[in-house]
């Protein structure tokens, strides 16, 4: 049973717009949300966090929004820029074991 | 500072044969993990180590897989008798202390099983 889900494989934004990307999720009981960024060849590195006490956190260019009622949570990058084409993926942390389990990720391309 | 070491960074192997992976984690971290990354199913947790000791093996798709943490600067993922469907990209990541969420990944081992 998938505790996290992004609905969407990829998605393609002009330079200068805004990127959303989205996550839903199945437990209200987590403590944090994660958003993690993948290159090509590399391993996955930490973008940004959110409380669940919190519904918004920014960090220059990104926020990530979270929606407690809709079980929902995303990151808006703006403007997006080429250099953020990568995979995103949200995370969740276990409950019982303290591990972190990631969505599918989505693909992000900024067409220049 | 080094990060997290992952060897081999490619591996192309025949169906049948044994594959071993290996993980350095940064020095001082005290959890390590093995993740394996397919389309299909993104980044999915295979087994977690802390203090070297196995937590959560829930994730190990079949004894065909097994892994081990010696101590803490190494650990090793094996796969006997490798098929094709192993093949997917293998990270090791390391966590310096629990109840917080940032992993540092290796740059993973791509396995090819023909």
């Amino acid at each position: 049973d998938q505790q996290v889900k992004q609905n969407s494989p990829s998605l393609s934004v002009q330079e200068g717009r805004i990127s959303i990307l989205n996550c839903d999720y199945t437990n209200s009981m987590f403590d944090y949300f994660l958003w993690y960024k993948k290159y090509p060849a590399e391993g996955p590195t930490f973008l940004i966090s959110i409380s669940s006490i919190k519904d918004k956190n920014e960090d220059g260019r990104f926020t990530v929004f979270l929606n407690k009622s809709a079980k929902h949570l995303s990151l808006h990058i703006v403007p997006s820029q080429p250099g953020d084409s990568a995979v995103y993926f949200c995370a969740v942390p276990g409950r019982a074991t303290n591990k972190l389990i990631f969505g599918t990720g989505t693909l992000l391309a900024v067409q220049p | 500072d080094a990060g997290v070491i992952q060897s081999p960074r490619h591996e192309v192997t025949e169906m049948g044969q044994e594959v071993t992976l290996r993980c350095k984690p940064i020095s001082g971290h005290n959890s390590l993990f093995w993740y394996r990354q397919t389309m299909m199913r993104g980044l999915e947790l295979l087994i977690y180590f802390n203090n070297n000791v196995p937590i959560d093996d829930s994730g190990m798709p079949e004894d065909r897989f097994s892994a081990k943490m010696p101590n803490a600067s190494f650990s090793t993922l094996k796969i006997q008798p490798s098929e094709p469907r192993d093949s997917a990209v293998y990270f090791c990541a390391s966590r310096a202390r629990e109840n917080t969420g940032e992993l540092f990944f290796g740059e993973g081992s791509r396995l090819t099983v023909l």
